[in-house]
């Protein structure tokens, strides 16, 4: 079953650029939307976006003159930059598969947490 | 975008029912059948339960249910067993200012 793998920095520093990457294993990243969700300690989930196989992207408003989001098809891959972060955007961030067929989250990966300090 | 509005927390007894709420808009919960809800046990990552408001995933169990009332949606957990205590979070389409999803704030379930 497809399985999905978060890897980057664990530590950034203020306004700097977080950058990280999910690495898609037992199936493609053709179709379905691939998103950012993020969880500050002890918070809830905020949906950070998508990026669809076709390259097209769409962004949470609060979030989106700072975040971006790639696709690498041949390495079937991922990635979310956000520049500019303060302390506030220290996080756990998942990658997840959005169904778009039903607008839900069906495979997530663990999660890697990203501290934003100096 | 405005988080769905979920209690901080509920509590039941092994056995017993509980429902769990989640209020949005009529830009969201209210407007489309698109809500699903999370369980969530400490340090691990989400866990699908509910899509479509009231649909289970292959392999959850029918313990858990899903149902919706104008702009709330609930999540019932009946035959409440030790392994259901967790966070649990429902997400929503939205329309609000971008197409998107909106999470709930969530809810800790305790069994007592």
């Amino acid at each position: 079953q497809v399985q999905l793998q978060e890897s980057g920095p664990g530590l950034v520093k203020p306004s700097e650029t977080l950058s990280l990457t999910c690495s898609v294993s037992g199936g493609s990243i053709s179709s379905y939307y691939w998103s950012w969700i993020r969880q500050p300690p002890g918070k809830g989930l905020e949906w950070i976006g998508y990026i669809y196989y076709s390259g097209r992207t769409n962004y949470n408003p609060s979030l989106k003159s700072r975040v971006s989001i790639s696709l690498d098809t041949s390495k079937n891959q991922f990635s979310l930059r956000l520049r500019s972060v303060t302390a506030a955007d220290t996080a756990v961030y998942f990658c997840a598969r959005e169904d778009s067929g039903i607008i839900a989250f069906d495979v997530w990966g663990q999660g890697t947490m990203v501290t934003v300090s100096s | 975008q405005s988080a769905l509005t979920q209690p901080a927390s509920v509590s039941g007894s092994p056995g017993q029912s509980i429902t769990i709420s989640c209020t949005g808009t009529n830009s969201d919960v209210g407007d489309y059948h698109y809500v699903s809800w999370y369980q969530q046990h400490p340090g691990k990552a989400p866990k699908l339960i509910i899509f479509e408001v009231s649909n289970r995933p292959s392999g959850v169990s029918d313990r858990f249910s899903g149902s919706k009332s104008g702009n709330t949606a609930s999540l019932t957990i009946s035959g409440l067993q030790a392994e259901d205590e967790a966070d649990y979070f429902c997400c929503s389409y939205t329309t609000h200012i971008t197409l998107g999803v909106v999470f709930g704030g969530g809810t800790r379930l305790t069994v007592l």
